[in-house]
């Protein structure tokens, strides 16, 4: 019964193939978000969706684009994997951007770039 | 700009108290919120301050200081499955209200 599901869980992709990976929430949330999580550095932000076809970059966006068609979906893509991209990535999600209003987290995709 | 310190890592006894300490600077700050991560699994939502003071929740308690920008998370009668990374995350006003985190501080429980 989880409310966001991220798939796949693990993915290895060689050096300049494209990769997508999917977000898919069942709460209804407005808010959806793509982080990457390496040693070092915790969470950084790549882009969040405020709205269907709304987006904006995060942080650490060079490399990546989004899209989000729907309200249950967010698609992140590497437009041409590099081994810098190796990580894990999660989604959140969030009801509103209101003071106590928190993330929601998936269980994350670990994708490895040779 | 944003910055959020925290130690790296810690290490305490089973039954023991422990505080993990999170300093931040922020412009427009808009609430702090703690995760606790387990190795290999999504963050999960601990504790939630906006106002000064103490939010105690079981074993778990979080202070926050918003003129000294500075929280801490005070871990109680800890137990092994409490070794997990403790994320300190801030909320702006601007940025669609975003979650900046810090990188996280590793906990380690010893028997």
């Amino acid at each position: 019964d989880a409310g966001i599901t991220q798939s796949p869980r693990h993915k290895v992709t060689e050096t300049g193939t494209p990769v997508t990976l999917r977000c898919h929430q069942t709460e209804n949330h407005r808010y959806m978000y793509w982080y990457r999580q390496d040693p070092g550095h915790g969470l950084r932000l790549i882009h969040y969706s405020y709205g269907v076809k709304d987006t904006d970059k995060g942080e650490v966006s060079d490399g990546y684009s989004v899209s989000r068609s729907k309200t249950e979906d967010f698609l992140l893509t590497l437009e041409s994997a590099t081994s810098s991209q190796t990580s894990v990535y999660f989604c959140a999600i969030s009801e509103s951007k209101g003071a106590g209003d928190g993330y929601t987290f998936g269980s994350g995709t670990r994708l490895t770039v040779v | 700009g944003q910055n959020i310190d925290q130690p790296t890592e810690m290490t305490a006894t089973e039954g023991a108290i422990v505080q993990i300490n999170c300093t931040y600077q922020t412009s427009g700050f808009n609430g702090l919120f703690w995760y606790q991560q387990h190795a290999g699994e999504a963050p999960t939502f601990l504790s939630y301050n906006v106002l000064d003071g103490l939010e105690e929740k079981g074993r778990f308690s979080s202070f926050l200081s918003r003129s000294k920008g500075y929280s801490y998370l005070l871990l109680k009668e800890l137990q092994m499955k409490d070794s997990a990374s403790y994320l300190c995350a801030v909320k702006n006003r601007g940025s669609q209200g975003n979650l900046i985190f810090g990188k996280g501080t590793k906990l380690s429980v010893k028997p």
